[in-house]
Order: C-alpha cells, then sequence, then structure tokens
C-alpha cells in the first residue's frame, strides 16, 4: 500500500518578493551547512554552503546566514522565481571534514505567478 | 564538473527479485560515496557510506545483507536490493564529493524503485 509521508512545511511567496527558509539543525558540533533544492523526481541540487567560522555568506540572488547560539540556519532567496519552486533541505556535517551529512525535514517553496 | 549520474533512473521488478543501482561520478574520482532513501514527502535517509576497496558502513537500522554496497573503482558504486519487497519502494539516491578540494557533496538524479 501507499506510504504515509509526512507533510512538509510549505512556504508560498508572490514572484518578485523575497523569500527565507528556516532551519533548525541539532547537534552543536556541526560545523559545515549546506542548503540543498530538490525539484519533483529528481536528487538534490547544491545551492550554498557555509563553515561555522561565518554567519553569513551571499551566491547569487542567495544569502545563507547562521546563527549558531540558537542553532539556526536560513536561506534568503532574493526576487523569487517561478523556477525556484522545489523542496529545500538544510544539512548538517556532524564529523567535520568528512562530508557525511545529516539531512533536515525540508521546506517546499511555491512562486505564485 | 562534478556530475554523479545514476542508472537506472526508474525500475519496476517484482517481489523477491534482486535489482541493482548503478552511481558513477562521471568526472572526478570519489573515494567515497554514500547511499540514500527517500520516501514521498519525506527527507532523504542516509543507508550506508560506500568506500573504494573496503566494506561500506552502514547507518543503524539498515540491513547490510538486503542492500549490498560494492564500490568497486574510484568512479562506481552500486547497491543491490535483494530479495525486494514492496515496502522497500522508494527512491534511492546516491552522492560523492571531490576530495580533499571540498567537502560538498554532489547527488545523482535518483533512480525509482518500485516493487510489486
Amino acid at each position: 500500500g501507499e506510504s504515509v509521508g509526512l507533510h512538509l512545511p510549505t512556504l508560498s511567496v508572490q514572484e518578485g518578493d523575497n523569500s527565507i527558509i528556516n532551519c533548525a539543525y541539532s547537534n552543536s558540533a556541526s560545523d559545515y551547512f549546506i542548503w540543498y533544492k530538490q525539484e519533483s523526481g529528481k536528487g538534490p541540487q547544491f545551492i550554498i554552503d557555509i563553515r561555522s567560522n561565518m554567519d553569513k555568506r551571499q551566491g547569487q540572488r542567495v544569502t545563507v546566514l547562521l546563527n549558531k547560539t540558537v542553532k539556526h540556519l536560513s536561506l534568503q532567496i532574493a526576487a523569487t522565481q517561478p523556477g525556484d519552486s522545489a523542496v529545500y533541505f538544510c544539512a548538517e556535517n556532524v564529523e567535520g571534514g568528512y562530508q557525511k551529512v545529516t539531512f533536515g525535514t525540508g521546506t517546499k517553496l511555491q512562486v505564485i505567478p | 564538473g562534478a556530475v554523479v549520474s545514476q542508472h537506472p533512473s526508474r525500475v519496476i521488478c517484482k517481489s523477491g527479485t534482486s535489482v541493482k543501482i548503478e552511481c558513477r561520478s562521471l568526472d572526478f574520482q570519489a573515494t567515497t560515496m554514500f547511499w540514500y532513501r527517500q520516501f514521498p514527502k519525506q527527507s532523504l535517509m542516509l543507508m550506508a557510506t560506500s568506500n573504494e576497496g573496503s566494506k561500506a558502513t552502514y547507518e543503524q537500522g539498515v540491513e547490510k545483507d538486503k542492500f549490498l554496497i560494492n564500490h568497486a573503482s574510484l568512479t562506481l558504486s552500486t547497491l543491490t536490493v535483494t530479495s525486494a519487497h514492496p515496502e522497500d519502494s522508494s527512491f534511492y539516491i546516491c552522492s560523492a564529493g571531490i576530495r580533499p578540494s571540498t567537502d560538498t557533496q554532489y547527488f545523482g538524479p535518483g533512480t525509482r524503485l518500485t516493487v510489486l
């Protein structure tokens, strides 16, 4: 039978507005964090990463903020476009430099044209 | 660069049969690859770490005799689901990283397994 999955948190944003996707991580020893974008039926796509010695990093239209005090990570997408519609996962590296990462639960971003 | 491929992209099999999924790093060498499973509307769950030339390391709760992993070369890892059952139906995704230059993992496109 069909498995019952979790209901993903959904963020609906008007095209052209900025999006902010939040993530709480669990391990205070994590020193490397990554945001991935996953479109339906595809593998995760790397967006941006940040190390624990930084609190902000900017890419093209994206910014990641890290607050180690409260173990919080956010992804900001500027001028959101329909092509940004996807599920976004944060991931943390809990073994520093070994590449093994743990994924968060994910947030579905819906861009309204 | 940093492209990871998987084959097949979709597979449907009968209960009790075995299915092999290939993961290849196309333009880099990967001493370590990772295998994940993802159920609908859920996150990726790490199943095992595949090490070139040695045995895979399995996460707690993952049966190593059911999910056979072989990392035969620096560009190829295979996952074989043995005696598949309907509950093994899932989206299987592999990843690999370029070492030592980066810790970033690059993911394959995934394989949709449906067991009838």
